[in-house]
């Protein structure tokens, strides 16, 4: 698709269980990041993907926490045992940052986001 | 430490008049800025965005100002229209490696 893609849109779970979100970036990106919003908060930065590696990690919360990027596309966040807390929404970004380049820019483009309600 | 951050919580403003929406960074390495609109349910939105060579930036209704002696960023709306209510987030980035520091975010909205 022509933006960048998150799946579910909405996912209620009970605590305890653990979820996969997944993220579809924008084609030919090479970077893509997670972030969490919880309600009427900013974003909180979670992980961070260069290609299939990530460089900064220093957002995740807990060792609940985890995300892989295969293929330098597609990436999935997995939360295990989820805890009330983890209740936000989920927002994935996509940009092609042009390493290197001093005054390249870094747009980010997001996601609608997956809305995490943990019962 | 460094951080982004808005000076008001929320900002009411009349439709066709001017939104003025502020916010501070402290970072004074920060070389590149990018102001977002997310309207409720959805993901933030690029608006404009500004590098550290520059002090203005125009796009379609909206300027962005940079002050880098008071490290001070400011998005200007014209003529505010009731699409433009959502919730504003200013970011900043330290480098061309660096990762989007982003601030608290304002809402904006507005008075029919």
């Amino acid at each position: 698709g022509a933006g960048v893609s998150q799946s579910p849109s909405n996912k209620v779970t009970e605590k305890g269980k653990d979820v996969e979100l997944r993220c579809d970036p924008i084609s030919g990106h090479t970077a893509l990041y997670w972030y969490r919003q919880s309600l009427g908060q900013g974003l909180e930065f979670l992980i961070y993907f260069q290609g299939n590696s990530a460089p900064d990690k220093s957002g995740l919360p807990s060792d609940r926490f985890s995300a892989e990027r295969t293929g330098g596309s597609v990436s999935t966040l997995t939360i295990q045992r989820t805890q009330q807390e983890d209740s936000a929404v989920y927002l994935c970004a996509s940009s092609n940052p042009g390493t290197g380049i001093p005054l390249a820019k870094n747009i980010q483009y997001f996601g609608a986001g997956t809305r995490l309600s943990v019962l | 430490g460094e951080s982004v951050g808005l000076h008001l919580p929320t900002l009411s403003v009349q439709e066709g008049d001017n939104s003025i929406i502020n916010c501070a960074y402290s970072n004074s390495a920060s070389d590149y800025f990018i102001w977002y609109k997310q309207e409720s349910g959805k993901g933030p939105q690029f608006i404009i965005d500004i590098r550290s060579n520059m002090d203005k930036r125009q796009g379609q209704r909206v300027t962005v100002l940079l002050n880098k002696t008071v490290k001070h960023l400011s998005l200007q709306i014209a003529a505010t229209q009731p699409g433009d209510s959502a919730v504003y987030f200013c970011a900043e980035r330290a480098g061309a490696n660096s990762k989007l520091t982003f601030g608290k975010g304002i809402t904006l909205s507005v008075r029919p």
